[in-house]
């Protein structure tokens, strides 16, 4: 199946400072999906963004399917920014295993 | 209804007992995924709904755990003689059709097997 890969693994940034995440992935995609898990366990929708750039507020993310990574880029980050940051990606090819699979992650910790 | 919905948030069980996960997803979509994630660990997917076809049931870890989805909606997830190392919390999405639509997910079951 495909392979998601996530970099950095943790991030440690004062407030104010701007971050860039990073998702890699195997194979041709239908869906990348930027995921915010709270403190409580959450997923929280972050991005849709199979292809292209999006913005929602400090977040952005692009993504540049022909080179199989996407980036989500935190500005100006908040202490309530700090969580573990998923990307999942669903293949194109019906030669992988069709289903939505994730990144391991990156742990953000935003200090006062 | 307005979100995925998964009952129940938490879970207490007994070695040995035999649990039911329940997870009702957004009206009218087609597609539902179990994903299974431990203590600080990622996402493990377990199982895949695709409207009316076959489920992809690659992911799940044993013969012990099983799913079903009735009439294209609720889906339980069963875990039969239920195991510590089965203790997680049990994550459910749903999309709008199986090609890979925007996955929406559910507060999650926390299941603790003591």
């Amino acid at each position: 199946g495909i392979q998601v890969e996530q970099s950095p693994p943790d991030l440690i940034l004062q407030e104010g400072a701007n971050s860039t995440l990073r998702c890699n992935f195997s194979d041709s995609v239908n869906n990348l999906q930027w995921f915010h898990q709270n403190p409580w366990g959450q997923l929280i929708n972050l991005f849709y963004i199979p292809s292209g750039t999006k913005q929602n507020g400090r977040l952005s993310a692009t993504t540049v399917a022909t080179e199989r990574y996407s980036l989500l880029y935190i500005s100006s980050s908040q202490t309530t920014d700090s969580g573990v940051y998923f990307c999942a990606a669903f293949p194109f090819s019906s030669g992988s295993a069709r289903q939505l699979t994730f990144g391991s992650g990156t742990q953000l910790t935003v200090l006062p | 209804g307005a979100g995925v919905s998964q009952s129940p948030s938490n879970k207490v069980t007994e070695k040995g007992k035999d649990v039911e996960l329940r997870c009702d997803p957004i009206s009218g979509h087609t597609a539902l995924y179990w994903y299974r994630q431990s203590l600080g660990q990622g996402l493990e997917f377990l199982i895949y709904f695709q409207g009316n076809s076959a489920p992809d049931k690659s992911g799940l870890p044993s013969d012990r755990f099983s799913a079903e989805r009735t009439g294209g909606s609720v889906s339980t997830l069963t875990i039969q003689r239920t195991q510590q190392e089965d203790s997680a919390v049990y994550l459910c999405a749903s999309s709008l059709n199986w090609g890979g639509t925007e996955a929406f997910f559910g507060q999650g079951t926390r299941l603790t097997v003591v």
